[in-house]
């Protein structure tokens, strides 16, 4: 019983480089995010998908682009990597109606 | 204002005393609520979640939601060691609604119980 999988577990990144952080649910949920959390700030929404095929901004969502490529997988996408995007990413899909997320194992990315 | 705030931290009680946490939200549209334990290192666990208004129990943990006044709380009753963690406040939007079904986490509080 997989849940939510998320990739990589840690990356370094040097300033410039991309990467894309992949997350898949196997819970049949339509709503995915992508939030990141820096100490002392919380989760910070980056991006949700409230269904296939959507996409929207939360809080956070400069320096990132999404996609959603199907019902199980939602991708996060680094262009151009810069030590601001230091930080611990997680992935989480979210029960319909009721609501409750649940999250991936996180990814630890860190860029120099 | 932030979406969803919680109560600064840390917060520290001894073993065996009740912690209690809080938490406002700025959308009155919103509809569910929960609340979350994260242990350093790992990803965040739901352990409450509440939807209407008053208390909602579950072994040693009480939500208790006041939509009227936009506050959720969480008490933990006989607090132990092992409930040292960040506990977080999440918040989700209707679908359609201002904040479009999405969901909002406040920054969270350091609890520590100490023997």
């Amino acid at each position: 019983n997989a849940g939510v999988t998320q990739t990589p577990k840690f990356q370094v990144l040097k300033t410039g480089q991309s990467m894309t952080l992949q997350c898949a649910q196997d819970m049949n949920h339509n709503s995915m995010y992508w939030y990141r959390q820096d100490p002392g700030m919380g989760l910070r929404l980056i991006y949700y998908s409230a269904s296939e095929g959507t996409t929207d901004k939360g809080e956070v969502p400069n320096g990132y682009n999404v996609s959603r490529l199907n019902k199980r997988e939602f991708s996060l996408r680094l262009e151009s990597a810069a030590p601001s995007q230091t930080s611990v990413y997680f992935c989480a899909s979210t029960r319909e109606v009721r609501g409750e997320a649940f999250f991936g194992q996180g990814t630890r990315l860190t860029v120099v | 204002q932030k979406e969803v705030e919680q109560n600064s931290g840390p917060l520290s009680v001894p073993e065996g005393a009740i912690a209690s946490l809080n938490c406002t939200y700025s959308d009155r549209g919103s509809q569910s609520f929960f609340w979350y334990r994260q242990y350093s290192g790992k990803s965040p666990e739901l352990i409450m979640s509440i939807y209407s208004n008053g208390d909602k129990e579950d072994g040693r943990f009480t939500a208790q939601l006041n939509k009227a006044s936009q506050y959720v709380s969480l008490l933990i009753r006989d607090s132990q060691p092992s409930d040292s963690a960040t506990y977080l406040c999440a918040v989700k939007g209707l679908a359609g609604g201002t904040s479009y079904g999405k969901l909002t986490f406040g920054q969270g509080t350091i609890l520590t119980v100490h023997p």
